[in-house]
């Protein structure tokens, strides 16, 4: 079945220790997406990359980096986690832009010790 | 300003009782989207459905049906003979153009259902 897929499904970091979360896709969809959600909260979009297009929103802090090297694999770089950060993190992709469909991983639960 | 409001936090309901979650929109846009994912505790969001601000007609897929109502903004979402399994978080979504060529996703804030057995 085709899926977007995430890896791993519980990461445990230290404060400011650089974390990696990966996510890859089956369904060869242009359009890959980062969110971040709190406990009992929305979801929160941090990026998005159209093809090799980056586009991050305004209010991600530069804290998260991500990339993306090829059309099925992107990442997401935390480079000093604080504890803040502590989150349930997806990813997200769509064949195209919004409106279109977004389908979301079972996400990456993210603990900062 | 864009927004999505489910006034509802929680709901219990009793297992095989119908229930329906309720979902307010704001928006400018004419040309609109509207989404609702569920996400049960694994924390995977599903999408279940999409409806575009020019069609209006209600939605019935199985147990689930949705009624959509341009003239009081609201999107609600219908569970019937609700199971267990239905037990998760529903948010409802919208779509709407940001500008510079880019749309954004919106979420509400959610409501949790939890289906007693």
């Amino acid at each position: 079945d085709a899926m977007v897929i995430q890896n791993p499904r519980y990461q445990v970091t230290q404060f400011g220790k650089p974390v990696t979360l990966s996510c890859s896709q089956t369904l060869n969809h242009n359009v890959m997406y980062w969110y971040q959600q709190k406990s009992s909260q929305a979801p929160k979009l941090l990026f998005h990359y159209y093809d090799k297009d980056f586009n991050n929103e305004a209010d991600t802090p530069d804290n998260f980096q991500s990339r993306r090297p090829n059309t099925s694999f992107c990442f997401l770089d935390i480079r000093s986690p604080g504890l803040g950060d502590a989150a349930m993190y997806l990813c997200a992709t769509s064949i195209r832009l919004a409106p279109d469909t977004q389908y979301f991983g079972p996400g990456t639960r993210l603990t900062v010790l | 300003a864009q927004k999505v409001t489910q006034a509802q936090t929680e709901i219990s309901v009793v297992e095989k009782e119908d229930v329906t979650l309720d979902c307010v929109y704001e928006t400018r846009d004419t040309t609109y989207y509207l989404f609702w994912y569920k996400q049960p505790p694994s924390g995977e969001l599903v999408f279940l459905i999409r409806r575009n601000s020019f069609d209006e007609q209600n939605e019935i897929s199985g147990r689930y049906s949705w009624n959509f109502q341009k003239s009081t903004s609201s999107f609600n979402f219908t569970i019937t003979a609700s199971q267990v399994v239905d037990s998760a978080v529903y948010f409802c979504a919208l779509t709407y153009y940001s500008g510079a060529g880019s749309y954004q996703l919106t979420f509400g804030k959610g409501t949790k259902l939890s289906v007693i057995p």
